[in-house]
């Protein structure tokens, strides 16, 4: 089944540590989003690209990066991850499909919940 | 003010209730509408969408939309504890603005 994976589904780390979250997609979708989502929390879009294109959200710390070396491939980077960075990640794709009634519809992965010690 | 407003509750009800979620949004240029569904420690799923104004039925869940109050529903009807779960609504103006605006979730519980 076309999909979006994520991994790790519980990642670890310490505080300062960089830590590497990976999400992979199977429905050969153009756009990939990265959102932060706390508890009780809607989910906090950081930045996602379009193709080739990295769009940041002008509220996403720099201590966030990403990278996309494919078109099924994209990471989080979080440089040096503090206690407030503790949440779930949830990557997500779609493609959009313009003006005229079709929803561009997001599929989401599973989500990393990352634990900062 | 957020773009997207929603009662995160917590909601409970009995099974085979109906029930009624609800948010409101204040950018005049949303024309998508879109209700996800996220189960504890999962990534949200779509549920259902419409599009502008107007009412759309898929089983026991309608979706609601007034453009003209600004006021997006999703009616549950004969709730099911498997129906226990957040749900979150969404919208986008849709073209070249394809980027979703959510609203925080509503923690529903459904008691067999």
């Amino acid at each position: 089944d076309a999909m979006v994976i994520q991994n790790p589904r519980y990642q670890v780390t310490q505080f300062g540590k960089p830590v590497t979250l990976s999400c992979s997609q199977t429905l050969n979708h153009n756009v990939m989003y990265w959102y932060q989502q706390k508890s009780s929390q809607a989910p906090k879009l950081l930045f996602h690209y379009y193709d080739k294109d990295f769009n940041n959200e002008a509220d996403t710390p720099d201590n966030f990066q990403s990278r996309r070396p494919n078109t099924s491939f994209c990471f989080l980077d979080i440089r040096s991850p503090g206690l407030g960075d503790a949440a779930m990640y949830l990557c997500a794709t779609s493609r959009p499909q313009g003006s005229g009634g079709s929803i561009d519809t997001q599929y989401f992965g599973p989500g990393t919940r990352l634990t900062v010690l | 003010q957020k773009e997207v407003e929603q009662d995160p509750g917590p909601l409970s009800v009995p099974e085979g209730a109906i029930v009624s979620l609800n948010c409101t949004y204040s950018n005049s240029a949303f024309q998508y509408f879109m209700w996800y569904r996220q189960y504890s420690r999962k990534g949200p799923e779509l549920l259902m969408y419409t599009y502008s104004s107007g009412n759309k039925e898929d089983g026991r869940f309608t979706a609601q939309v007034d453009k003209s109050s600004k006021y997006i529903s999703l009616f549950i009807r004969d709730s099911q504890p498997s129906d226990s779960a957040t749900y979150l609504c969404a919208a986008n103006s849709g073209g070249s603005n394809y980027k979703l605006t959510f609203g925080k979730g509503t923690l529903l519980t459904v008691n067999p």
